[in-house]
């Protein structure tokens, strides 16, 4: 089956990088994305990545994918307080039917 | 939460009660999905559409039926709802056009069995 974990919380300081992992266990995963969740609201897709790729850079995101060690990662950087959110990382293997699944998700903290 | 409405917002039951959560797009997505989601557990996927006419279980669809409208509407419904189905239920719709992805979160309900 597909399970996708994640470490539950980060804290690190503004202006600083943050970075969240995630590692997920089907090796046939075709598409994975990084998502945030601010308080009381819905999930803001952040960006993705296709299976075939090593990294993919977005302003100040960067996802790094080993897909030897199934691990997937984003980085923050200049981490500023709007930054602080629950972010899920989540993957859609291949032939399963665009069934996607969540990771636990990551509570990142920005403290001044 | 541009495109995908979801109603109500908030809602009480009592345990046995039956109820229905609308989801509704207007991106003409083919897939469409419904989560909970509880402290410390993430997400969990509960049903899922990949396209019109098609409905799959998902991690923990016991106590939960869906139905597929149309196109533009997916609907969850708890039959005898429980105490253990109090969460916050997320619909989404995810269109994939070639490299573009798409996905869109409705704002959730929040909904307490007591």
């Amino acid at each position: 089956g597909e399970d996708v974990e994640q470490s539950l919380f980060l804290s690190v300081r503004e202006g600083d990088s943050s970075v969240i992992n995630c590692t997920y266990t089907d090796s046939s995963s075709t598409y994975l994305y990084w998502y945030k969740q601010e308080p009381g609201a819905g999930l803001q897709l952040l960006t993705y990545i296709f299976s075939n790729m090593d990294m993919k850079q977005d302003q100040r995101l960067t996802v790094l994918l080993n897909k030897k060690d199934k691990h997937l990662s984003l980085r923050i950087a200049d981490t500023q307080t709007g930054d602080s959110a629950i972010y899920f990382c989540a993957e859609i293997p291949t032939g399963g039917g665009n069934k996607l699944t969540f990771g636990t998700g990551t509570q990142l903290k920005v403290e001044l | 939460n541009a495109g995908v409405t979801q109603t109500p917002k908030f809602q009480v039951l009592k345990t046995g009660q039956s109820m229905t959560l609308q989801c509704a797009q207007d991106m003409n997505h083919n897939s469409m999905y419904w989560y909970r989601q509880d402290p410390g557990m993430g997400l969990r996927l509960i049903y899922y559409s990949a396209s019109e006419g098609t409905t799959d279980k998902g991690e923990v669809p016991n106590g939960y039926n869906v139905s597929r409208l149309n196109k533009r509407e997916f609907s969850l419904r708890l039959e005898s709802a429980a105490p253990s189905q109090t969460s916050v239920y997320f619909c989404a719709s995810i269109g994939f056009e070639g490299a573009v992805h798409e996905q869109y979160f409705g704002p959730g309900t929040r909904l307490t069995v007591t």
